[in-house]
């Protein structure tokens, strides 16, 4: 049974930098084609993808908010480690961790986390 | 980045009607669509990947098809607990996108 869970911060400042840990089990990191992601979700908007990492240690952001991401993972502890810098209120939402995998092609989002819903205000 | 479109931002059915949802990316996707269904409070969860296989699990009322780049949800015999929002994802390429959503209530 695959679970992952979002721990971090509740509350956040402006201009602080968010550090978010998804653990996960029931899957390995180092299994070929084993992939994390991050999204988040504003409250009423759709979700938005926000990074992910793959087995390989590949790395990929969205192209709006890359140069304030970081992913990393310590497949050994089976966690995934999103941090976001320069927080805005605007970022306030809902994070999720989430798997998905790589077969010839990206496969959906097949489990997800419940979400930490993460507040940026000072 | 792809954009991805959908249609209706949200519609009122009744219990056993079929409904549909369209969603369009902004160039080709080949058939790498996903719809998902959020309910409040709740994250999202797989219906359809690839365009039109259903995740295992999901009620047989719910299917995908595509044509080109446009792609459909469509929800036969709608019942109580298919009340939520729909969203259509690529997993085409790097940065994955969502569609707008759209919210389905049973009148």
């Amino acid at each position: 049974q695959v679970t992952l869970r979002e721990s971090g911060p509740a509350l956040v400042k402006p201009t602080q930098t968010l550090t978010l840990t998804c653990t996960f089990s029931g899957f390995s990191l180092n299994t070929s084609g084993m992939c994390v992601s991050w999204v988040r979700q504003s409250p009423g908007k759709a979700p938005e993808w926000l990074a992910l990492i793959d087995w390989d240690d590949d790395k990929y952001y969205s192209t709006s908010l890359k140069t304030r991401l970081t992913i990393s993972k310590d497949a050994s502890k089976n966690q995934v480690v999103l941090t976001m810098t320069n927080l805005d209120p605007v970022d306030t939402g809902t994070y999720y961790c989430a798997r998905n995998r790589f077969s010839s092609n990206w496969l959906p989002l097949d489990s997800w986390g419940q979400g930490t819903l993460v507040t940026v205000s000072s | 980045d792809i954009q991805m479109t959908q249609s209706p931002s949200s519609l009122s059915a009744s219990v056993g009607d079929r409904v549909t949802i369209t969603c369009r990316a902004s160039q080709s996707i080949r058939n790498n669509l996903n719809w998902y269904q959020q309910k409040p409070g709740i994250a999202p969860k797989v219906l359809i990947f690839a365009a039109s296989s259903l995740q295992s699990g999901v009620p047989s009322r719910f299917s995908g098809n595509r044509s080109e780049n446009d792609f459909s949800l469509t929800i036969m015999d709608l019942q109580p607990d298919d009340s939520a929002s729909y969203y259509c994802q690529q997993s085409y390429s790097t940065p994955f996108t969502f569609g707008p959503g759209t919210k389905v209530h049973l009148k």
